[in-house]
């Protein structure tokens, strides 16, 4: 069974430019989540979405952050306009239900 | 809100050696718990979980006890091998949310 696919691995860019984030969920897995994973720090949930639906984002800042999982399955992050505050690794998980299965994460860099 | 505080690492041990990492939390209600472990290089994985008091996890001849009276749910390992070297995280989430908590994780080094 393929796992938690991401993209892309890793992604330097300069302050104030944008970037997206590719998450593909293990096939019939219907809760998907991102978390943010600070250098020294566990993750932290940035958005939940249940199919297509989000079901918690109250820690995405969505002034600069946004997510969609267009067809219950694939989704993406953006973050525009990035900040140096956001260097960290952005993590993906998938979950029939419980268990959370994770991506191996694409680690930020903002100069 | 719900919290998990985590021995603060790195922790170094030689091959064989006994392994405890702790592992305290705050949460509301009965929540389950949770370590997950990160290998070098790959994404988070589940070693082990208990979802009430007194349950107990195992997993790769890891160990953790559910401790409602002590908030507390630490790992354990008799004799650790070179290829546990890995971040270790302790986790919770509470009763009917699949909302992960997660500690800020120990970095856990084997050496032979």
């Amino acid at each position: 069974e393929a796992g938690v696919a991401q993209s892309p691995r890793y992604k330097i860019i300069e302050k104030r430019q944008s970037v997206a984030f590719w998450c593909n969920p293990i096939s019939g897995h219907a809760t998907l989540y991102w978390y943010q994973q600070i250098l020294g720090q566990g993750p932290k949930l940035l958005i939940q979405f249940q199919n297509n639906g989000v079901v918690d984002d109250s820690q995405l800042p969505k002034d600069r952050f946004s997510a969609e999982r267009l067809k219950g399955v694939d989704s993406t992050l953006k973050i525009q306009p990035a900040k140096l505050e956001d260097s960290a690794v952005y993590l993906c998980a998938s979950s029939p239900q419980g268990e959370q299965f994770f991506g191996p994460g694409t680690r930020l860099t903002v100069l | 809100g719900n919290s998990v505080t985590q021995m603060e690492g790195p922790v170094t041990l030689s091959e064989e050696a006994f392994l405890t990492i702790n592992c305290t939390y705050t949460a509301t209600g009965y929540p389950s718990l949770f370590w997950y472990v990160q290998y070098p290089g790959e994404g988070l994985q589940l070693l082990l979980k208990a979802t009430k008091a007194d349950d107990k996890g195992s997993n790769k001849g890891f160990e953790a006890t559910y401790r409602k009276e002590t908030t507390s749910f630490h790992l354990e390992k008799g004799s650790v091998q070179v290829s546990d070297s890995a971040v270790y995280f302790c986790a919770l989430s509470e009763f009917g949310n699949e909302k992960l908590t997660f500690g800020t994780g120990t970095r856990l080094t084997i050496i032979p």
